[in-house]
């Protein structure tokens, strides 16, 4: 079955470390995107990337990193300049993206971030 | 810019219940709308979604939602609640025009279901 898989499922970072949360799709979908969710703020757009080789920033890019060599494949680091990165990170997907698809996202289980 | 409101943080219903979850959006022409559900722990489910033509749409679940222009809003509502139900539901819109990816999403409704 077709799907995005988010790995790992929980995972503790140090201070002054960086982790990186990886993100698959066999969908074959070009678009695919990054949130963190917050008890009550709903999802926050972190990083979106609308073909292979580009990316752009959402609305709380600071402290994030990511990359999109191959179409599958979208990872996100969470570097130690991310002063509060406790948090529930979704990864999504969808067959195209940017400004007017209507394309719905496909969502991943998420990776729990905690702080040791 | 577009924007999308869930007026209700947190409803809570009886078992067996009907249940009405309300969603606002804002934008001019007829927009494409999505409900979703998350259960604790998961990602985000699509229920149904809104494109055109009938304005009372089917999902899965037993869940169901209705597009009102008039009202700007596309409500999602259920007959019958299960406790399986409990979770929390976002309304989400097309983006049209704007730079942060192709959906905006309300801040969520969630749900809990009393025996």
């Amino acid at each position: 079955d077709g799907g995005i898989t988010q790995s790992p499922k929980y995972l503790f970072r140090k201070e002054g470390q960086n982790v990186t949360l990886s993100c698959e799709q066999n969908l074959n979908h070009d678009a695919m995107y990054w949130y963190r969710q917050d008890p009550g703020q709903g999802l926050r757009l972190i990083y979106y990337s609308q073909i292979v080789n580009d990316f752009q920033k959402g609305d709380i890019a600071e402290g994030y990193s990511v990359s999109r060599e191959k179409k599958e494949s979208f990872p996100l680091t969470v570097t130690s300049a991310q002063k509060n990165p406790t948090a529930f990170y979704l990864c999504a997907s969808s067959i195209t993206g940017g400004q007017n698809s209507n394309q719905p996202q496909h969502f991943g289980d998420g990776t729990r971030l905690s702080i040791l | 810019a577009q924007s999308v409101t869930q007026p209700d943080i947190h409803i809570t219903v009886s078992e067996g219940a009907s249940l009405e979850l309300r969603c606002n959006y804002s934008y001019g022409a007829t927009p494409y709308l999505f409900w979703y559900v998350q259960s604790p722990g998961q990602g985000l489910q699509l229920l149904l979604k809104y494109f055109s033509g009938d304005t009372l749409v089917q999902g899965i679940k037993g869940f169901e939602a209705e597009f009102k222009r008039s009202q700007s809003s596309f409500n999602l509502r259920k007959p019958s609640v299960h406790w399986s139900d409990a979770a929390e539901y976002f309304c989400a819109v097309v983006n049209y025009g704007g730079s942060q990816g192709n959906l905006i999403f309300g801040k969520g409704t969630k749900l809990s279901v009393k025996p």
